[in-house]
């Protein structure tokens, strides 16, 4: 079985914190995503990877940086939280074009 | 850029009974994959069912199937004999593959939040 790991359930950061949410998957899966999950809006793409230390902004990259310097870690960094960053994170891994794998998902609070 | 509608935001329907959920999607590429996920309050993400763009026949899985309408831009689920365990949030996406090889990760809609009732 596929695993995909988040490093926390739930996490309560303050403005203006630099936070990392990491991810990591047992799978040697060449493609790792971050998704933002809000209520209303679905889920969309905020970074993706393909490879080691290789990155690709998606739909909402403002506000977030990302890490991928082994394969099998992928790191959502917030430079200096805030508020509206408040949300539901979610990683997911895959090979190919019709796999996606996601982990469990971090709650983030930014207050 | 694509994007995907689904404009029920919740449904109610009798356990036993079939469901549809719709899903219309909008994009200039050919070649893309629609799929469909399911979303318990666990907050797990179940990937339920895929649909090429090339594929001719309606891609089934169990009691899901997807019902394909090319020119219509349209990729309905459909759960026959629905189920109590079938209540979840349930979330139709897409992915556009490039001419030279790869792919951009999905691209959601809002959701319907499907509750069976007994």
């Amino acid at each position: 079985d596929v695993k995909v790991t988040q490093s926390s359930r739930y996490l309560v950061k303050r403005t203006g914190e630099k936070v990392f949410l990491e991810c990591v998957q047992d799978m040697d899966h060449e493609n790792m995503f971050w998704y933002r999950q809000d209520p209303g809006l679905g889920l969309r793409l905020i970074y993706f990877s393909y490879d080691v230390k290789m990155k690709e902004k998606g739909d909402i990259p403002e506000g977030y940086s990302v890490s991928r310097e082994k394969k099998e870690r992928f790191s959502l960094i917030l430079e200096s939280a805030s508020t509206n960053q408040t949300s539901m994170y979610l990683c997911a891994t895959g090979t190919g074009f019709y796999e996606q794998y996601f982990g469990p998902g971090t709650r983030l609070t930014v207050t | 850029a694509q994007k995907i509608t689904q404009t029920q935001p919740g449904m109610f329907v009798q356990e036993k009974e079939a469901v549809t959920l719709d899903c219309t999607y909008d994009t200039s590429d050919q070649s893309y994959g629609l799929f469909w996920y399911k979303q318990p309050s666990s907050g797990e993400m179940i990937f339920l069912i895929y649909q090429g763009s090339y594929d001719e026949q309606n891609a089934t899985e169990g009691r899901y199937s997807l019902n394909f309408q090319k020119a219509r831009k349209s990729a309905n689920l459909v759960i026959s004999a629905s189920q109590l365990g079938d209540s979840a949030m349930y979330f139709c996406a897409m992915r556009v593959a490039y001419s030279g090889g790869g792919a951009d990760g999905l691209t959601f809609g809002k959701g319907t939040h499907l509750i069976i009732q007994p």
